[in-house]
């Protein structure tokens, strides 16, 4: 029983297009993350919410839209794809933002390529 | 600014051949310094928080250190199945629980 799962695993798709990671948590967790893995290894926080609220939103393109329908589920919609958007994201909860050594459950990552 | 630097980038050992990580860091009001283990094509895995320096956690073959500069996850005997990527995390003084991830040390151990 996955406890972060994400979707899609790959995807590959054009520049310019319009695209969409879904995340859903089953941990009964507050707090939902984007983070993105560069081609180094380097994970860097994108966005957080808590309670369906946003609560981090480092310095990301507004191309780059977070939704949280409900506290389960966080979903990331990217507009106008370019070249340099090809990384891994990885989708994280945990059980609040705020609390001190919040440890991170990730999902498996979605693998973006732009061609 | 809030820093975290790992070493070596990457580590190649004989099984059963001990040897440690190092994760120097420079951060404002340090709150937590957390390890994790990723493996090929998965999300992180945590492994350990440290809250102060001096420190230690264990688990199976793995310790963790904590000094007010950097930590130290140490690999006893290491076995074929350590092989990973292992990241470094420290959460800075400040509202949220915001990680800065180090880049990681990638660990080979060959029987």
């Amino acid at each position: 029983d996955t406890a972060v799962s994400q979707t899609p695993k790959y995807l590959v798709t054009q520049m310019g297009n319009d695209k969409s990671i879904k995340c859903e948590q089953n941990l009964g967790h507050d707090t939902m993350y984007w983070y993105k893995q560069d081609s180094k290894k380097f994970l860097k926080i994108m966005f957080s919410y808590n309670n369906k609220e946003l609560i981090i939103n480092e310095t990301v393109p507004n191309r780059f839209s977070p939704k949280s329908p409900d506290k389960a589920h966080l979903n990331l919609h990217i507009n106008s794809l370019e070249l340099g958007d090809s990384a891994v994201y990885f989708c994280a909860s945990s059980q609040d933002v705020w609390g001190k050594g919040e440890k991170l459950f990730f999902g498996s990552g979605t693998q973006l390529s732009v061609l | 600014e809030d820093q975290v630097t790992q070493s070596p980038e990457a580590l190649r050992l004989q099984e059963g051949e001990s040897s440690s990580l190092n994760c120097s860091y420079t951060v404002s009001g340090l709150r937590g310094l957390f390890w994790y283990r990723q493996d090929p094509g998965k999300g992180p895995e945590f492994l350990f928080t440290l809250y102060s320096a001096g420190e230690e956690k264990e688990k199976e073959r793995l310790k963790a250190t904590l000094t007010k500069k950097e930590s130290f996850l140490h690999i006893t005997a290491p076995k074929p199945e350590d092989s990973a990527t292992y990241l470094c995390a420290v959460q800075a003084g400040g509202a949220t629980n915001k990680l800065i991830f180090g880049t990681g040390t990638l660990l080979a151990v060959q029987p």
